[in-house]
Protein backbone atom coordinates (compact mmCIF):
# COMPACT_ATOMS: atom_id res chain seq x y z
CA UNK A 1 0.00 0.00 0.00
CA UNK A 2 1.23 3.64 -0.84
CA UNK A 3 1.62 6.03 1.99
CA UNK A 4 -0.74 8.89 -0.17
CA UNK A 5 -2.88 6.99 -2.64
CA UNK A 6 -4.84 9.54 -5.00
CA UNK A 7 -6.93 8.67 -8.22
CA UNK A 8 -4.82 9.39 -11.12
CA UNK A 9 -8.18 10.40 -12.95
CA UNK A 10 -8.17 12.02 -15.12
CA UNK A 11 -11.17 13.80 -13.43
CA UNK A 12 -13.12 15.80 -15.96
CA UNK A 13 -16.17 17.95 -14.74
CA UNK A 14 -17.95 21.00 -16.67
CA UNK A 15 -17.64 24.58 -16.18
CA UNK A 16 -19.32 25.76 -13.16
CA UNK A 17 -20.05 22.24 -11.20
CA UNK A 18 -18.51 20.62 -7.73
CA UNK A 19 -15.06 18.82 -8.93
CA UNK A 20 -14.36 16.33 -5.59
CA UNK A 21 -10.63 15.04 -4.88
CA UNK A 22 -9.67 12.61 -2.29
CA UNK A 23 -6.66 10.91 -0.99
CA UNK A 24 -6.15 8.30 1.47
CA UNK A 25 -2.91 7.74 3.66
CA UNK A 26 -1.21 4.92 5.67
CA UNK A 27 0.35 6.76 8.31
CA UNK A 28 -1.78 7.54 11.38
CA UNK A 29 0.64 9.61 12.94
CA UNK A 30 0.34 12.51 10.19
CA UNK A 31 -0.80 15.64 11.51
CA UNK A 32 -0.43 17.86 8.86
CA UNK A 33 -2.15 18.01 5.61
CA UNK A 34 -1.58 19.95 2.27
CA UNK A 35 -3.04 20.19 -1.54
CA UNK A 36 -0.83 21.29 -3.97
CA UNK A 37 -1.72 22.42 -7.45
CA UNK A 38 -0.04 21.57 -10.31
CA UNK A 39 -0.12 22.56 -14.53
CA UNK A 40 1.99 21.03 -16.83
CA UNK A 41 5.29 21.81 -16.22
CA UNK A 42 5.69 24.01 -13.46
CA UNK A 43 6.39 23.60 -10.05
CA UNK A 44 3.48 23.03 -7.35
CA UNK A 45 2.14 25.17 -5.63
CA UNK A 46 0.28 25.42 -2.37
CA UNK A 47 -3.48 25.75 -2.34
CA UNK A 48 -4.66 24.38 1.13
CA UNK A 49 -3.71 23.53 4.37
CA UNK A 50 -5.22 21.50 6.98
CA UNK A 51 -4.50 20.53 10.35
CA UNK A 52 -7.71 19.21 12.08
CA UNK A 53 -10.66 16.77 11.94
CA UNK A 54 -13.45 19.00 9.72
CA UNK A 55 -13.42 21.21 6.99
CA UNK A 56 -11.40 24.32 6.18
CA UNK A 57 -12.64 27.00 2.93
CA UNK A 58 -10.87 29.24 1.46
CA UNK A 59 -12.75 31.10 -1.62
CA UNK A 60 -13.79 27.90 -3.25
CA UNK A 61 -11.91 25.60 -2.06
CA UNK A 62 -12.91 23.62 0.89
CA UNK A 63 -10.37 20.88 2.20
CA UNK A 64 -11.97 17.94 4.48
CA UNK A 65 -10.22 15.99 7.15
CA UNK A 66 -11.10 12.72 8.83
CA UNK A 67 -8.14 11.17 10.72
CA UNK A 68 -9.89 8.48 11.88
CA UNK A 69 -10.70 7.34 8.50
CA UNK A 70 -7.47 8.47 7.37
CA UNK A 71 -8.38 10.56 4.47
CA UNK A 72 -9.01 13.80 3.08
CA UNK A 73 -10.05 15.61 0.32
CA UNK A 74 -10.46 18.74 -1.42
CA UNK A 75 -13.61 20.30 -3.24
CA UNK A 76 -13.75 23.00 -5.72
CA UNK A 77 -16.79 24.74 -6.36
CA UNK A 78 -17.55 26.40 -9.13
CA UNK A 79 -15.10 25.15 -11.32
CA UNK A 80 -13.19 26.92 -14.03
CA UNK A 81 -11.13 26.23 -16.96
CA UNK A 82 -8.45 27.73 -14.89
CA UNK A 83 -8.56 24.83 -12.23
CA UNK A 84 -7.68 22.24 -14.74
CA UNK A 85 -4.48 20.76 -13.47
CA UNK A 86 -2.40 18.05 -11.56
CA UNK A 87 -3.48 18.18 -7.97
CA UNK A 88 -0.89 16.64 -5.25
CA UNK A 89 -1.85 15.57 -1.80
CA UNK A 90 0.75 15.33 0.78
CA UNK A 91 1.24 14.79 4.34
CA UNK A 92 3.92 14.56 6.79
CA UNK A 93 4.14 11.44 8.77
CA UNK A 94 7.30 12.10 10.27
CA UNK A 95 9.88 15.24 9.68
CA UNK A 96 9.59 14.89 5.86
CA UNK A 97 6.77 15.15 3.29
CA UNK A 98 5.16 12.42 1.62
CA UNK A 99 3.20 13.37 -1.47
CA UNK A 100 0.44 11.42 -3.64
CA UNK A 101 0.86 11.12 -7.38
CA UNK A 102 -1.58 13.37 -7.82
CA UNK A 103 -5.07 13.79 -9.56
CA UNK A 104 -5.75 15.03 -12.77
CA UNK A 105 -8.54 17.39 -13.52
CA UNK A 106 -9.86 19.04 -16.59
CA UNK A 107 -12.68 21.47 -16.63
CA UNK A 108 -14.26 21.60 -19.54
CA UNK A 109 -16.09 24.76 -20.47
CA UNK B 1 13.00 37.38 -7.03
CA UNK B 2 11.73 33.86 -6.29
CA UNK B 3 11.85 32.45 -2.83
CA UNK B 4 13.47 29.32 -4.33
CA UNK B 5 15.62 29.47 -7.31
CA UNK B 6 17.07 26.63 -9.20
CA UNK B 7 19.61 26.86 -12.11
CA UNK B 8 20.00 25.69 -14.64
CA UNK B 9 16.43 25.34 -15.99
CA UNK B 10 17.06 23.36 -18.43
CA UNK B 11 19.75 21.10 -18.95
CA UNK B 12 20.50 18.84 -21.50
CA UNK B 13 23.65 16.25 -20.90
CA UNK B 14 25.53 13.20 -22.33
CA UNK B 15 25.72 10.23 -20.19
CA UNK B 16 28.21 9.65 -18.21
CA UNK B 17 29.29 13.65 -17.17
CA UNK B 18 29.05 14.93 -13.95
CA UNK B 19 26.20 17.26 -13.51
CA UNK B 20 25.13 19.79 -10.91
CA UNK B 21 21.92 21.17 -9.97
CA UNK B 22 21.80 24.19 -7.37
CA UNK B 23 19.45 25.60 -5.17
CA UNK B 24 19.24 28.48 -3.62
CA UNK B 25 16.40 30.06 -0.95
CA UNK B 26 16.01 33.59 0.43
CA UNK B 27 12.94 32.41 3.00
CA UNK B 28 15.68 30.90 5.63
CA UNK B 29 14.51 27.83 5.98
CA UNK B 30 16.35 25.08 7.58
CA UNK B 31 14.99 22.26 5.68
CA UNK B 32 15.74 21.42 2.11
CA UNK B 33 14.88 18.82 -0.31
CA UNK B 34 15.38 17.36 -3.70
CA UNK B 35 12.96 15.78 -5.86
CA UNK B 36 12.50 14.25 -9.02
CA UNK B 37 9.17 14.05 -11.01
CA UNK B 38 8.53 11.33 -13.84
CA UNK B 39 5.08 11.26 -15.60
CA UNK B 40 2.55 9.23 -13.61
CA UNK B 41 4.89 8.81 -10.81
CA UNK B 42 4.55 11.49 -9.00
CA UNK B 43 7.53 13.29 -6.90
CA UNK B 44 9.94 11.30 -5.53
CA UNK B 45 12.05 12.48 -2.66
CA UNK B 46 16.00 12.46 -3.23
CA UNK B 47 17.83 13.43 -0.23
CA UNK B 48 17.13 16.21 2.60
CA UNK B 49 18.86 17.92 4.84
CA UNK B 50 17.49 19.97 8.04
CA UNK B 51 20.55 22.09 8.60
CA UNK B 52 24.14 22.59 7.06
CA UNK B 53 25.78 19.48 8.93
CA UNK B 54 22.17 17.17 8.49
CA UNK B 55 21.82 15.06 5.20
CA UNK B 56 19.68 12.16 4.70
CA UNK B 57 18.75 9.94 2.18
CA UNK B 58 15.26 9.57 0.25
CA UNK B 59 13.91 6.54 -1.56
CA UNK B 60 15.78 7.04 -4.52
CA UNK B 61 18.87 8.25 -3.59
CA UNK B 62 21.37 5.99 -5.44
CA UNK B 63 23.24 7.71 -8.16
CA UNK B 64 22.68 10.85 -6.27
CA UNK B 65 24.94 13.10 -4.46
CA UNK B 66 24.00 16.39 -2.32
CA UNK B 67 25.45 19.19 -0.37
CA UNK B 68 24.58 21.37 2.09
CA UNK B 69 27.05 24.08 1.35
CA UNK B 70 25.09 26.62 3.64
CA UNK B 71 21.61 27.00 5.17
CA UNK B 72 20.96 29.06 1.77
CA UNK B 73 22.38 26.37 -0.58
CA UNK B 74 21.68 22.78 -1.81
CA UNK B 75 23.05 21.37 -4.56
CA UNK B 76 22.38 17.93 -6.00
CA UNK B 77 24.99 16.19 -8.41
CA UNK B 78 24.80 12.86 -10.60
CA UNK B 79 28.36 11.45 -10.99
CA UNK B 80 27.88 9.50 -14.38
CA UNK B 81 24.95 10.59 -15.59
CA UNK B 82 22.38 7.93 -16.80
CA UNK B 83 19.35 8.26 -19.20
CA UNK B 84 16.26 7.07 -16.47
CA UNK B 85 17.49 10.06 -14.62
CA UNK B 86 16.23 12.08 -17.73
CA UNK B 87 13.66 14.31 -15.63
CA UNK B 88 12.30 17.29 -14.11
CA UNK B 89 13.90 18.17 -10.31
CA UNK B 90 12.75 20.50 -8.02
CA UNK B 91 14.16 21.66 -4.48
CA UNK B 92 11.66 22.98 -1.86
CA UNK B 93 12.58 24.69 1.46
CA UNK B 94 10.54 23.94 4.52
CA UNK B 95 10.20 26.16 7.50
CA UNK B 96 9.15 24.31 11.04
CA UNK B 97 5.75 22.90 11.21
CA UNK B 98 5.32 24.71 7.75
CA UNK B 99 4.26 23.17 4.07
CA UNK B 100 7.05 22.84 1.85
CA UNK B 101 7.75 25.25 -1.22
CA UNK B 102 9.30 24.66 -4.57
CA UNK B 103 11.18 26.21 -6.86
CA UNK B 104 10.62 26.61 -10.75
CA UNK B 105 12.36 23.60 -11.78
CA UNK B 106 14.72 21.92 -13.21
CA UNK B 107 14.54 20.12 -16.87
CA UNK B 108 17.37 17.45 -17.38
CA UNK B 109 18.03 15.25 -20.26
CA UNK B 110 20.31 12.71 -20.70
CA UNK B 111 21.15 11.22 -23.93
Amino acid sequence: QKEVEQNSGPLSVPEGAIASLNCTYSDRVSQSFFWYRQYSGKSPELIMSIYSNGDKEDGRFTAQLNKASQYVSLLIRDSQPSDSATYLCAVTPQNDMRFGAGTRLTVKP
Amino acid sequence: DADVTQTPRNRITKTGKRIMLECSQTKGHDRMYWYRQDPGLGLRLIYYSFDVKDINKGEISDGYSVSRQAQAKFSLSLESAIPNQTALYFCATQGSNQPQHFGDGTRLSIL
